[in-house]
């Protein structure tokens, strides 16, 4: 079965420094997702892709964070100056299409700032 | 914006039946989700709603009313491997994105 995979699962950062988090969405999906899971806390929404550019942002998703689409496989989440507050599960997902689909999410990559 | 309320935990007995209620309040409606999730995973998914009605998958259930603004998630036959948390999403119009309720935390004894 496709799945969504995201690569580290761990992530130990000191504070300050940048940050890569990747994934890759299923093959033939279109839209992409980072949410982020701070411990204890709901999943929320940090940002949208679709076509090649970012369909929609939270609050959340300040200067500090950025995303890429370098290859046509991978999608990036990059936070440049990672801050203690930063802590939490991201979790990458991807539809196929339309808004009757399910969002299918990765396993998530434990960020810690240090 | 978008307001999706659950209750925050709940507890069962194995073999029994819990129901999850979830409302919501968005700027607009074009489905609701149920997912599952276990502690330090992702969530996977349940069910999905977006005509008013019972949409029945094996033990579990979810039901909609988009009047009310209003969906439960039923679990039936409860197991201990049922433990976890439940969350209800919504996709809002005009916007590509899942919002997410904080979950309900359910535990199931013995």
């Amino acid at each position: 079965e496709p799945e969504v995979t995201q690569t580290p699962s761990h992530q130990v950062t000191q504070m300050g420094q940048e940050v890569i988090l990747r994934c890759v969405p299923i093959s033939n999906h279109l839209y992409f997702y980072w949410y982020r899971q701070i411990l204890g806390q709901k999943v929320e929404f940090l940002v949208s892709f679709y076509n090649n550019e970012i369909s929609e942002k939270s609050e959340i998703f300040d200067d500090q964070f950025s995303v890429e689409r370098p290859d046509g496989s991978n999608f990036t989440l990059k936070i440049r100056s990672t801050k203690l507050e930063d802590s939490a599960m991201y979790f990458c997902a991807s539809i196929l299409e339309g808004l009757d689909t399910e969002a299918f999410f990765g396993q998530g990559t434990r960020l810690t700032v240090v | 914006g978008q307001n999706i309320d659950q209750p925050t935990e709940m507890t069962a007995t194995e073999g029994a039946i819990v129901q999850i209620n979830c409302t919501y309040q968005t700027s607009g409606f074009n489905g609701l989700f149920w997912y599952q999730q276990h502690a330090g995973e992702a969530p996977t998914f349940l069910s999905y709603n977006v005509l008013d009605g019972l949409e029945e998958k094996g033990r579990f259930s979810s039901f909609l009313s988009r009047s009310k603004g209003y969906s439960y998630l039923l679990l039936k036959e409860l197991q201990m491997k049922d433990s976890a948390s439940y969350l209800c999403a919504v996709w809002g119009s005009n916007d590509y994105k899942l919002s997410f309720g904080a979950g309900t935390t359910v535990t199931v004894r013995a």
